[in-house]
């Protein structure tokens, strides 16, 4: 059964700093991931996504990575900003013997950048 | 170029009634996903729509239902409520069923009472 982790569950920064998010998965079987943004009561905006054969995608001050092998993903932001500060949700899509499942999510992580 | 929407924003229901959530899918797109995020928690998925049927469902009880109309636009049905199915309540539209990014509405706050 596939299951996503995101650490840290929370994270304050003072604003300018660079930070990684990471985030994990159990089987590597999957056809993508996508980083999504969550602002409070909101819905899902989608960051980055990431196809099983690439190694990363960029979009401005973030990058995204992914290690398929080992179940790990990270999201890099640079130069972070106020702006920034929301909750961040990492989902991978599984592949079933060619079939695709539906999006499987972590927890996320709530960022909170201080000016 | 409509995104995706739902209504309503949010709405209050009583243990034991009955609610349905509307969702029109973003323009293009003729499949529709449901997901369930309960607070603190990452969405879950419900069921996805394609060619108005129920093409996969999440671990989900009968009382969650759904449709998907001839335009592409789906609705939610949640029966017997109970407390525990308060949450926020997100669609998501996609084209196709390959494994495309699906893009997601604001989604609907539902809280029972």
């Amino acid at each position: 059964k596939q299951e996503v982790t995101q650490i840290p569950a929370a994270l304050s920064v003072p604003e300018g700093e660079n930070l990684v998010l990471n985030c994990s998965f159990t089987d590597s079987a999957i056809y993508n991931l996508q980083w999504f943004r969550q602002d409070p009561g909101k819905g899902l905006t989608s960051l980055l996504l990431i196809q099983s054969s690439q190694r990363e995608q960029t979009s401005g001050r973030l990058n995204a990575s992914l290690d398929k092998s080992s179940g790990r993903s990270t999201l890099y932001i640079a130069a972070s900003q106020p702006g920034d500060s929301a909750t961040y949700l990492c989902a991978v899509r599984p592949n079933y013997g060619g079939s695709q499942g539906n999006l499987i999510f972590g927890k996320g992580t709530k960022l909170s950048v201080k000016p | 170029d409509a995104g995706v929407t739902q209504s309503p924003t949010h709405l209050i229901k009583t243990r034991g009634q009955q609610v349905t959530l509307r969702c029109s899918p973003k323009s293009g797109h003729d499949t529709v996903s449901w997901y369930q995020q309960a607070l603190g928690q990452g969405p879950q998925f419900i069921f996805q729509y394609y060619e108005e049927e129920e093409r996969q469902r999440g671990n989900f009880p009968d009382r969650f239902s759904g449709h998907q109309f001839p335009n592409y636009s789906s609705e939610l049905n949640v029966n017997a409520l109970l407390l525990g199915d308060s949450a926020l309540y997100l669609c998501a539209s996609s084209l196709g069923q390959s494994p495309y990014e699906q893009y997601f509405g604001p989604g609907t706050r539902l809280t029972v009472t």
